[in-house]
């Protein structure tokens, strides 16, 4: 699975977007970008994945450059609950790798009021 | 809420006894993965388990082992604890699709603590 980078920290005001940008260079053309969060004291969440379109759901938005060497995840609306450290991961669906998510340090997201 | 428990929330150990710990996995889901998380750091894979057999494996030694029963719950054991294993240990449920596999519902944890 290909490598991704992160910002350690952002800072994000309530009720504006929060965009958390991820690097990932090296990956490959059947690696999926995911995006996971966890909330202190909890266990991580799914939040949205994406292989080379942009997507959307209730949660949050996903962009990835045509290139997909880079994506941004956008949440459009962010509240104090937002605040949580953010996964992105870039994952082989074909290969043995499928069901095993590597986490690297994520990005620190703080929401405030 | 995921639906997926896992049992206990703590748990106090000491260095070289063996540990037991459980997750019931989200209704319909037939995967379950482990992971560790050491304080301040990402969960680390620790093994996947899929109708019932071991179906991928991370960097951890053997005495980490696992069971994946009928109904699909699982259980996460080691033995001859060491200090090191302090951490919160997840559970996280999927469906056995391929894709599906990636999104995974994850309990709560359990805190363990090795002294």
């Amino acid at each position: 699975d290909a490598k991704t980078t992160q910002p350690t920290s952002m800072d994000c005001a309530e009720g504006r977007a929060a965009n958390l940008p991820c690097n990932h260079s090296t990956i490959s053309g059947n690696e999926y970008v995911y995006w996971y969060r966890q909330i202190h004291s909890q266990g991580p969440q799914y939040i949205i994945h994406g292989l080379k379109n942009n997507e959307t759901n209730e949660m949050a938005s996903l962009i990835i450059t045509e290139d997909r060497k880079s994506s941004t995840l956008i949440l459009p609306h962010a509240t104090l609950r937002d605040t949580a450290v953010y996964y992105c991961i870039a994952i082989n669906a074909g290969g043995t790798s499928y069901g095993k998510l590597t986490f690297g340090q994520g990005t620190i997201l703080t929401v405030h009021p | 809420e995921t639906g997926v428990t896992q049992s206990p929330t703590h748990l106090i150990k000491t260095r070289g006894q063996q540990v037991t710990l459980r997750c019931s996995s989200q209704s319909g889901h037939n995967t379950v993965s482990w992971y560790q998380q050491a304080l301040g750091q990402g969960p680390q894979f620790i093994f996947q388990y899929y109708r019932e057999e071991e179906n991928g494996r991370g960097n951890f030694p053997p005495r980490f082992s696992g069971l994946q029963f009928p109904n699909y719950s699982s259980e996460l054991n080691v033995n001859a604890l060491e200090l090191d294993d302090s951490a919160l240990y997840l559970c996280a449920s999927s469906s056995g699709d391929t894709l599906a596999k990636t999104i995974q519902y994850f309990g709560a944890g359990t805190r363990l603590s090795v002294l």
